[in-house]
């Protein structure tokens, strides 16, 4: 399996503008996770997905955020309108989980900047 | 607050030397996971243990459990310049389908 991948590695966009990230879970997993890394706030968890439903999305910022997932196979984290305190790295997670957690497998993140 | 917290923060040690890392959390978990970031990389999962054991090893790692003092320490015997990373613990409660990240440990290993 290639792992979770995530799209586009690297977004460099202007305040106010619509940004969309991308994930695509492992097959056969049934979680999904978006986190957001920061070096002052550490990781934080914004939304978590199980069998394609949002359970948990008390950590999305602000209405600004929105998660989706359509299908098994795809997610996407969409911030509209963006600004410069949204410059983080942005990953997507995946396991097998239910109602416990288990081991996670992470994207290689996307690095979103905006200015 | 954090449920998972690291402990130190950052550590410095010589290749070939072990390193111990610390997690400490708040409440009763189901089971609590360790996790390696390489710089610019994402999270990978190095080792779980749940909340009915005291240890487990995976090479090179020794993990334990204390759930009576809710910590948990990380072990990496006979160092090598390529376990620096950021190790983060994560602990997962009962009936909550995610889990909880601490702030992480940045270790480097000199050669």
């Amino acid at each position: 399996d290639a792992g979770v991948i995530q799209s586009p590695r690297h977004e460099v966009t202007e305040m106010g503008q619509e940004v969309t990230l991308r994930c695509k879970p492992i097959s056969g997993h049934n979680s999904l996770f978006w986190y957001r890394q920061t070096m002052m706030r550490g990781l934080e968890l914004l939304i978590y997905f199980n069998n394609n439903v949002p359970i948990d999305d008390s950590g999305m910022p602000e209405d600004r955020f929105s998660a989706k997932m359509p299908n098994a196979s795809f997610s996407t984290l969409k911030i509209q309108p963006s600004e410069p305190r949204d410059s983080a790295v942005y990953f997507c997670a995946s396991s097998l989980g239910g109602v416990t957690s288990y081991e996670q497998y992470f994207g290689p993140g996307t690095r979103l900047t905006v200015t | 607050s954090q449920q998972g917290e690291e402990d130190p923060q950052a550590l410095s040690i010589q290749e070939g030397e072990n390193a111990t890392m610390n997690c400490s959390y708040k409440t009763s978990i189901n089971n609590l996971q360790w996790y390696r970031q390489n710089s610019g990389r994402g999270l990978v999962h190095l080792i779980l243990i749940r909340s009915n054991e005291r240890e487990k090893h995976s090479g090179r790692l020794r993990v334990t459990l204390d759930t009576s003092k809710k910590s948990s320490s990380l072990l990496i015997t006979a160092s090598r310049a390529a376990d620096t990373a950021s190790y983060f613990c994560a602990t997962a409660l009962t009936n909550a389908g995610k889990s909880t990240f601490g702030d992480g440990t940045t270790l480097t290993v000199k050669p």
